[in-house]
């Protein structure tokens, strides 16, 4: 148990729709960091948020979002959903935003858009 | 740009075979390097790591060595158990201080009794 929670741990969902994807990280750890696990992409890393500040961004889409709440725990939003968004999105967390502290990955919520 | 290409299997090998799965990189400066692993329905799990060149990242059997020359840092096994059946993926983290990770496809192993 890496102490990474994701939930939901499965979403189907219709086109068109939206969805929220949630993650608490480990105790103590202020960095999050999204991935989207897809068969033709592979991982990709989405966003990073550091105490709540958006620290970096990588090929996230415009119709995606993330915040980081007080709490710590982190939000990914998707909407207007495309079968091509069906994937698994990881949430991993570390301790620092910087340096080569190693992250901790959740067992992901796998979302199917049909 | 920062990237990472591994062999991308799948891998079978039989119980007890040395294992090594092939990772190079392109990487502006002097990234870290990060072996990961993802066993069946589970998240990623950190296996190894290694920070500047030449340093060897090891644990549980497995090791793999950061070669600037080659930019490469494969990964060795000397005898593969059953358990060790996962995907293996090889991983930057790009110099500058952020600890966003470049991976590499992944690697399938199965290990067969």
């Amino acid at each position: 148990d890496s102490g990474v929670t994701q939930t939901p741990k499965h979403l189907i969902t219709a086109t068109g729709q939206r969805v929220t994807l949630r993650c608490s990280p480990r105790s103590g750890d202020l960095s999050v960091y999204w991935y989207q696990q897809s068969l033709d992409q592979g991982l990709q890393f989405l966003i990073q948020y550091y105490n709540g500040e958006e620290r970096a961004k990588g090929n996230i889409l415009e119709r995606f979002s993330a915040q980081q709440f007080p709490d710590l725990h982190s939000e990914l939003n998707l909407s207007s959903l495309e079968l091509g968004d069906s994937a698994l999105y990881f949430c991993a967390s570390s301790v620092t935003g910087t340096g080569n502290t190693e992250a901790f990955f959740g067992q992901g919520t796998r979302l199917t858009v049909v | 740009g920062n990237s990472v290409t591994q062999m991308e299997g799948p891998v079978t090998l039989s119980e007890e075979a040395f294992l090594t799965i092939n990772c190079t990189y392109t990487a502006t400066g002097y990234p870290s390097l990060f072996w990961y692993v993802q066993y069946p329905g589970e998240g990623l799990q950190l296996l190894l790591k290694a920070t500047k060149a030449d340093d060897k990242g090891s644990n549980k059997g497995f090791e793999a060595t950061y070669r600037k020359e080659t930019t490469s840092f494969h990964l060795e096994k000397g005898s593969v158990q059953v358990s060790d059946s996962a995907v293996y993926f090889c991983a930057l983290s790009p110099p500058g201080g952020s600890e966003k990770l470049v991976f590499g496809k992944g690697t399938k192993l199965t290990v067969n009794p």
